[in-house]
């Protein structure tokens, strides 16, 4: 059972262009949801985050919008540029428990052509 | 501060042979965890450690075992490799506290083949 889902698993856009990408999912016990950026070879790092009480957090060029009725958030990136060229993954949490277990998409690879 | 270190990167091993995935944090942090990427698949939980001295199965524990040998190093053992466990694997950390922000941060990866 994929508790979260990224439906779409590539995306191209041109450079200075919105990218937008997509997750749902289907725990509605999760309270912290977070994305993370991975270039090949390398770890994932830490993009950006968004809580349950919030339905939008924006970190420069990224911002997330989460909609907990429809139990979907967005990544949306403005304008793209070249070097966003990566995998990004979401992941959601339940903040409450003693884990910090994260719940991860399976990624969108975002290509931003210039 | 180095972060997330893991040693090796690379790894080929024939089926049946063992080894020892290393991990290492220097954040002070109170949670680690192991993780395999597989294409299509996402990042999934092998297992984790919310603290020293604890550890627990993640969602595709089997074939492996961890020791949290203290707080800094976290560690994955592969005991008779198979070729499903061909992945890449990753090590991450957190300074999680219940109610509080629970960003993890990842190692490098340990890129691992098994013939």
């Amino acid at each position: 059972d994929q508790q979260v889902k990224q439906n779409s698993p590539s995306l191209s856009v041109q450079e200075g262009r919105i990218s937008i990408l997509n997750c749902d999912y289907t725990n509605s016990m999760f309270d912290y949801f977070l994305w993370y950026k991975k270039y090949p070879a390398e770890g994932p790092t830490f993009l950006i985050s968004i809580s349950s009480i919030k339905d939008k957090n924006e970190d420069g060029r990224f911002t997330v919008f989460l909609n907990k009725s429809a139990k979907h958030l967005s990544l949306h990136i403005v304008p793209s540029q070249p070097g966003d060229s990566a995998v990004y993954f979401c992941a959601a949490s339940v903040r409450s428990s003693n884990t910090g277990k994260l719940i991860f998409g399976q990624g969108t690879t975002l290509q931003v052509k210039p | 501060n180095a972060g997330v270190t893991q040693t090796p990167k690379f790894q080929v091993l024939k089926t049946g042979q063992s080894m020892t995935l290393q991990c290492a944090q220097d954040m002070n942090h109170n949670s680690m965890y192991w993780y395999r990427q597989d294409p299509g698949m996402g990042l999934r939980l092998i297992y984790y450690s919310a603290s020293e001295g604890t550890t627990d199965k993640g969602e595709v524990p089997n074939g492996y075992n961890v020791s949290r040998l203290n707080k800094r190093e976290f560690s994955l053992r592969l005991e008779s490799a198979a070729p499903s466990q061909t992945s890449v694997y990753f090590c991450a950390s957190s300074a999680h506290l219940a109610g509080g922000p629970n960003e993890q941060f990842f190692g490098p990866g340990t890129r691992l083949t098994v013939l």
